[in-house]
């Protein structure tokens, strides 16, 4: 049974770096492709940016120049970096298996940018 | 960017009756490379079609999907409680990939 877990601070201040892990189980890290996915209180999905298992990444180019998606295959580990970030990114957060759709996803966290 | 847009924002529907989706795509979409989500209250999306048409694993066989090109579309056959929540359609055929604004059904 595939398994996800987002973990990570749910308070950033303005023009700090988020920084959000995910623990995947049940499923083979390095043969899938992983994905970060956001949702504003109330509002719709963004889609972030991917780690595709050959080691490349693709990022949504709204937020290309703040982020970073990285894996830890020996942690089955997949992290997001977000810089400078704004109210603007203040969101629930959500990992999930795919680069095209995402048939597991973690259940999200909520991270408040707020001074 | 490929923008979807679906109609209508709110379907109020009774259980029994069939529910019907839509999903326009700004430019067509290759490949039909379209999926729909079902979201609930405090819950992550749930996949329920990819590719268009192709039902996820688990998924009852009263939700469908069909489309291509620019027109996609959702449909349940017969609603159950259980299927009062926000779709979400998504397309993959284009990079990035982008979701739709959803569509709220909720119980008449």
């Amino acid at each position: 049974q595939v398994q996800l877990q987002e973990s990570g601070p749910g308070l950033v201040k303005p023009s700090e770096t988020l920084s959000l892990t995910c623990s995947v189980s049940g499923a083979s890290f390095t043969t899938s492709s992983w994905s970060w996915i956001r949702q504003p209180p109330g509002k719709g999905l963004e889609y972030i940016g991917y780690f595709y298992y050959s080691g490349s990444t693709n990022y949504n180019p709204s937020l290309r120049s703040r982020v970073t998606i990285s894996v830890d295959t020996s942690k089955n580990q997949l992290s997001l970096k977000l810089s400078s970030v704004t109210a603007a990114d203040t969101a629930v957060y959500y990992c999930a298996r795919g680069r095209r759709y995402f048939d597991y996803w973690g259940q999200g966290t909520l991270v408040t940018v707020s001074s | 960017e490929i923008v979807l847009t679906q109609s209508p924002g709110t379907l109020s529907l009774s259980p029994g009756e069939r529910a019907t989706l839509s999903c326009r795509a700004s430019q067509s979409v290759s490949s039909s490379y379209l999926a729909w989500y079902q979201q609930k209250p405090g819950q992550a999306p749930r996949l329920l079609i990819y590719d268009a048409s192709s039902r996820a694993t688990g998924i009852p066989d009263r939700f469908s999907g069909s489309g291509s090109g620019t027109d996609f579309t959702l449909t349940i056959s017969r609603l159950e409680p259980e299927d009062f929540a926000v779709y979400y359609c998504q397309q993959y055929g284009g990079s990035p990939n982008s979701f739709g604004q959803g569509t709220k059904l909720e119980i008449k």
